[in-house]
């Protein structure tokens, strides 16, 4: 079990610059998701897909953002024109949808800073 | 609309105190519980979890009951060690795509 990948661990970009992360979830789980967290807060949803489709994005998830998993495997997350309130730290999990309501696994998550 | 409270921290004990973090939640529907713990320098990890009203989870040492006439998930401990500081996140999950609604939070601070 390899876990859920992240890339990059870190991120620092200037303000209105694009950024992209990837993730790469356990092989055989079919779901995945995209959090942000700020520090002090719990997780907040963002988006999820099912194999590669996108099934729910929150209203937290703007313009600026967009989310794919184009083969159902890998995902990538992509901010444009970055702004302060974009720092954060972005997480990516993972799950299988065998059985009822099956833990998510956790990567590591990207920690992105606006300058 | 869902959502998750937890106490507020840092909570400091001494080894081998028992400790209670307190979570309520406020959900439509039937949702499942989370526990989820983050070590200093990791990721989320699942710690226990239950489905179901009366449900106990249990991993680790760790307890906690799924109580829906209190709309209550408190975590329990009988005996801490150093070894268990960390962030604790209570979280629900009411919907068919699973997502997590997670509290704040609370940090555990175990001193020798």
């Amino acid at each position: 079990d390899t876990g859920v990948s992240q890339n990059p661990r870190h991120k620092i970009t200037k303000r209105g610059q694009n950024v992209t992360f990837r993730c790469d979830p356990i092989s055989e789980h079919n779901r995945l998701y995209w959090y942000r967290q700020t520090l002090g807060q719990g997780p907040e949803f963002l988006t999820y897909f099912q194999n590669e489709a996108q099934l729910e994005k929150s209203r937290l998830l703007s313009d600026r953002f967009s989310a794919e998993r184009p083969k159902g495997s890998f995902s990538t997350l992509e901010i444009q024109r970055t702004e302060q309130g974009d720092s954060a730290m972005y997480l990516c999990a993972s799950s299988s949808t065998a059985g009822f309501n099956q833990p998510q696994h956790f990567g590591d998550g990207t920690r992105l800073s606006i300058l | 609309g869902d959502s998750v409270t937890q106490m507020e921290g840092p909570v400091t004990l001494s080894e081998e105190a028992f400790l209670t973090i307190n979570c309520t939640y406020t959900a439509t529907g039937y949702p499942s519980l989370f526990w989820y713990v983050q070590y200093p320098g990791e990721g989320l990890q699942l710690l226990l979890k239950a489905t179901k009203a009366d449900d106990k989870g249990s991993n680790k040492g760790f307890e906690a009951t799924y109580r829906k006439e209190t709309t209550s998930f408190h975590l329990e401990k009988g005996s801490v060690q150093v070894s268990d500081s960390a962030v604790y996140f209570c979280a629900l999950s009411v919907s068919l795509g699973g997502k997590l609604i997670f509290g704040q939070g609370t940090e555990l601070s175990v001193k020798p």
